[in-house]
């Protein structure tokens, strides 16, 4: 059982296109990360939210934690291809990350 | 200002032998944490570790693995008489402690076993 989904699981796109990618619980997390991870590298944090109904901007990145703690998701607006790569999600537990599949984005030029 | 060290970043092993993967955490942090990634998949917690201590090893398979972070040195994840499934990429990642916990990763320790 994934406690963690993360939707779509694909996701080919045009330069300059808008997206959004989702993950989804039916657990409540204290916190949840977003990272994008490059093939053959670590995954790299990009945000941490805490409080439910929080949003966060990162450039042209906007993430949103549910009002409940349960899902959240990253809006990206005119995407380029160097934001190609696996987004994962991660909610924090007591004592560790439960971590989603990954939404793996290809921006095309 | 470095971040987080795995080494050896590529590893190869025979089936039966052992590995050994080693994790510097970045400076000041002393709580480490070990993934498993297979590809195509997101990863899958291990263990987490504090200076001595063992905190949650709930991931970690009973047998063959064990993780330890001593108090002078790297953290190591050892895995003894390996088998083709142990092949993944192994990560992991450092926090200073505190909430909201904050985790930042190393690039990786590719065990390919043949």
């Amino acid at each position: 059982t994934q406690l963690l989904e993360q939707s779509p699981q694909f996701l080919s796109i045009q330069e300059g296109e808008n997206l959004t990618v989702y993950c989804n619980s039916s657990s409540v997390f204290s916190s949840l990360q977003w990272y994008r991870q490059e093939p053959g590298e670590g995954p790299v944090l990009l945000v941490t939210v805490v409080t439910g109904g929080e949003v966060k901007k990162l450039k042209r990145l906007t993430f949103q934690f549910g009002d409940a703690r349960k899902d959240s998701s990253l809006h990206i607006t005119a995407a380029q291809p160097g934001d190609t790569g696996l987004y994962l999600c991660a909610g924090a537990r007591s004592q560790n990350f439960v971590f989603g599949p990954g939404t793996r984005l290809s921006v095309l030029p | 200002n470095a971040g987080v060290m795995q080494n050896p970043r590529h590893l190869v092993r025979r089936r039966g032998q052992e590995a050994r993967l080693r994790c510097s955490p970045m400076k000041g942090h002393s709580h480490v944490y070990w993934y498993r990634q297979l590809p195509e998949e997101g990863l899958k917690f291990m263990v987490y570790l504090q200076k001595e201590n063992i905190i949650d090893e709930s991931g970690m398979p009973k047998e063959r693995f064990s993780a330890e972070f001593p108090k002078e040195g790297p953290s190591i994840l050892r895995i003894q008489q390996v088998v083709r499934g142990d092949s993944a990429a192994y990560f992991c990642a450092s926090s200073p402690g505190g909430a909201p916990v904050t985790q930042y990763f190393g690039p990786g320790t590719r065990l390919l076993v043949l």
